[in-house]
């Protein structure tokens, strides 16, 4: 079965850079979720767009903005990057109706 | 406000023991509940949900859950645990007003030894 797509999986950046991360979801998968995971902490919410449309809001700082395209993939714009931004970020993906996300494998993010 | 907490850091269990990771839930409406599993360097992968109907919950690897209104829990639990079961484990709920938002607990690393 398909499933969640995220890509780069590994990206190695500078501090004051900017990055890019995309994610696919699953087929029909109308809602899309961003979570930001630092080393051992648990998934924190970002943001997430339903029928692309920006849906909810969490701990997403100023310095990043996110979009869902017409075809359901999402990106996840990151400027101005800082050291404490290095973690693991997962995309994930669910059908409105039903409850469960499907994570993808993540984009392990690192500032130098 | 929703909120999950899993009291335990790290869970250790003999291989073929019986399992339980805690969970515990506080929200305002109807809780939808989850659990996760992480392995290393890995995404979260889903285990199983509790929306209505059955206090118990029957999900993926053998893992089950039981939802506990009163006591406001939904542990996980495994009859015989495996080896290859050693992950990290997070409890989630999902808000029942607004339903993009996750809740997710800090995690419990459970570890199986042979």
């Amino acid at each position: 079965a398909a499933g969640v797509i995220q890509s780069p999986r590994h990206l190695i950046k500078e501090k004051r850079e900017t990055a890019t991360l995309k994610c696919y979801p699953i087929p029909r998968h109308d809602t899309v979720y961003w979570y930001q995971q630092g080393p051992g902490q648990d998934p924190q919410f970002l943001i997430s767009f339903y029928e692309k449309m920006q849906s909810d809001k969490g701990s997403i700082p100023d310095r990043f903005s996110a979009q869902q395209f017409s075809d359901y993939h999402s990106e996840l714009n990151m400027s101005s990057l800082e050291l404490g931004d290095s973690a693991l970020y997962f995309c994930a993906s669910s059908f409105r109706l039903t409850n469960e996300q499907f994570f993808g494998p993540g984009t392990r993010l690192t500032v130098l | 406000a929703q909120s999950v907490a899993q009291p335990e850091d790290q869970v250790n269990v003999a291989e073929g023991n019986p399992l339980t990771v805690k969970c515990t839930y506080s929200v305002s409406g109807n809780p939808y509940l989850f659990w996760y599993v992480q392995y290393p360097n890995r995404g979260l992968q889903f285990l199983l949900k509790y929306i209505t109907g059955d206090n118990l919950v029957k999900g993926s690897y053998g893992f089950e859950a039981e939802f506990n209104k009163s006591q406001t829990s939904f542990h996980l639990k495994k009859p015989s645990a495996l080896v290859s079961d050693s992950a990290l484990y997070f409890c989630a709920v999902r808000d029942s007003d607004n339903f993009n938002k996750f809740y997710f607990g800090s995690g419990t690393k459970l570890n199986v030894k042979p």
